[in-house]
């Protein structure tokens, strides 16, 4: 069962914030946050490799809570760039061959 | 950052004629690469796995006769859409990894159209 994310979609204003929440029913390994444009591939953007870890780079940080089985990424002064689909990809703790990929969040950013 | 190629971008087939499309590592070999499909306004499925000289693990409801995968070298894995239907007109991407559990990059995906 893939993960849930929610918003299903965010507009947002240049400069404005937004968070994307991850939610998985399965014990997780890892979470991957990927952004996605248009007739595009997805475009890997960070890994959260343990319970508790916080990363970021640039305006753009994600938390990982393992026991709650679930994740969050954070978009701080969003720029047109941030524009597209959001997808978390989870590697569940038993079967981390592969990564199940979450029912995305569109996100646009306008001026 | 590692780069993988997919080949060809787009393709119109018709209805019962097989295509394959070849997904490449070029600065990297990947150990494992990764078959996704995904619909318009869709989220990416994994149709299956495959490791560098095994047959590929395929994901429950994937027909493995339908779509054949070859993964013959640390550089290359190959999809064949065999009698391809309309139904099966989709994104396809792939993606590899250097290494289990390491994060994974991905094609540019291949737009198959099947009339």
């Amino acid at each position: 069962q893939q993960p849930v994310q929610s918003p299903q979609a965010v507009i947002l204003r240049e400069g404005e914030d937004a968070v994307i929440n991850c939610s998985s029913s399965k014990a997780l390994y890892s979470v991957h946050w990927y952004r996605q444009k248009h007739g595009e591939a997805p475009v890997f953007l960070m890994i959260l490799l343990k319970g508790g870890e916080q990363k970021g780079h640039d305006k753009i940080s994600a938390s990982f809570n393992e026991k709650k089985q679930q994740s969050s990424l954070y978009l701080t002064a969003s720029q047109l760039s941030y524009s597209g689909t959001y997808f978390c990809g989870t590697e569940e703790f038993y079967n981390t061959d592969k990564l199940i990929f979450g029912t995305g969040t569109r996100l646009q950013v306008f001026p | 950052g590692a780069v993988v190629s997919q080949h060809p971008s787009w393709v119109i087939c018709k209805s019962g004629t097989s295509v394959k499309i070849e997904c490449r590592s070029l600065d990297f070999q990947a150990t494992t690469m990764f078959w996704y499909r995904q619909f318009p306004k869709q989220s990416l499925m994994l149709m299956a796995t495959s490791n560098e000289g095994s047959k590929a693990t395929y994901e429950q409801g994937v027909e493995k006769d339908k779509f054949l995968i070859n993964h013959a070298s640390l550089t290359l894995s190959t999809l064949t859409v065999t009698s391809a239907h309309p139904e099966d007109s989709s994104f396809y991407i792939c993606s590899a990894s250097s290494d289990r559990q390491s994060k994974q990059y991905f094609g540019p995906g291949t737009r198959l159209t099947v009339t």
